[in-house]
């Protein structure tokens, strides 16, 4: 069956890491990858997103990784700051559909 | 640019009766719109695709006499939940795409959701 797997419920940090989070995929082919970052009681709002034949992303602070022989796409956000704590979703999509992961919600302490 | 905007925000409804909520694209054309459901701790469950125009396409398990989608313009849709029961409480979210790309739906601008509660 298809999953979309996240790493961990939650992902806490030291103020000024880099923080990694994970999103791996069994039994899918898709076409592109998105990251989405959802704060709570909001809708998602997109931040990257990265074709199959792409290897990697970057925008200001944020990079994408997308390995599609593993299976899995790295979010990496550096220099991490207090305000980029979040539930981060990875998303999917093949043809005319989209499919969203659980999410990883991060914690940035100061 | 691509502000999608819905609302109400919040809806606090009896059980039985229906609730309507719109979903806009404030600055493009939304050729295509999706409507989710999320419960707590869960990720986004698609529930029905709508095309400008034309019927929605529902997800399977969904019902489609019980949430009414209606896509009328290229800026507006709205989802009617019908006879509303307390499982049906929950955060529905909207998102808005400008169109198809080679085939597939290209990037989905999300509203702020409303946080619906049937007593």
């Amino acid at each position: 069956s298809q999953k979309i797997e996240q790493n961990s419920e939650a992902l806490n940090i030291q103020e000024g890491k880099t923080a990694t989070l994970t999103c791996n995929y069994t039994n899918y082919s898709p076409a592109y990858l998105q990251w989405y970052r959802q704060d709570p009681g909001r809708g998602p709002v997109f931040l990257l997103l990265i074709r199959e034949n792409e290897k990697e992303k970057r925008k200001e602070r944020l990079k994408v990784t997308f390995d599609t022989t593993l299976k899995q796409s790295l979010f990496h956000i550096t220099a991490s700051q207090p305000a980029d704590s979040a539930t981060y979703l990875c998303a999917l999509a093949q043809v005319q559909k989209v499919t969203f992961g659980t999410g990883t919600k991060l914690q940035v302490i100061p | 640019g691509a502000v999608v905007s819905q609302h109400p925000s919040r809806v606090i409804c009896k059980s039985g009766t229906s609730v309507k909520i719109e979903c806009r694209s404030l600055d493009f054309q939304a050729t295509t719109m999706f409507w989710y459901r999320q419960f707590p701790k869960q990720s986004l469950m698609l529930m029905a695709t709508s095309n400008e125009g034309s019927k929605a396409t529902y997800e399977q398990g969904v019902e489609k006499d019980k949430f009414l989608i209606n896509h009328a313009s290229l800026t507006l849709s709205t989802l009617t939940v019908t006879s509303a029961h307390p499982e049906d409480s929950s955060f529905y979210i909207c998102s808005a795409s400008s169109g198809l790309a080679g085939g597939l739906q290209e990037t989905q601008y999300f509203g702020p959701g409303t946080r619906l509660l049937v007593l």
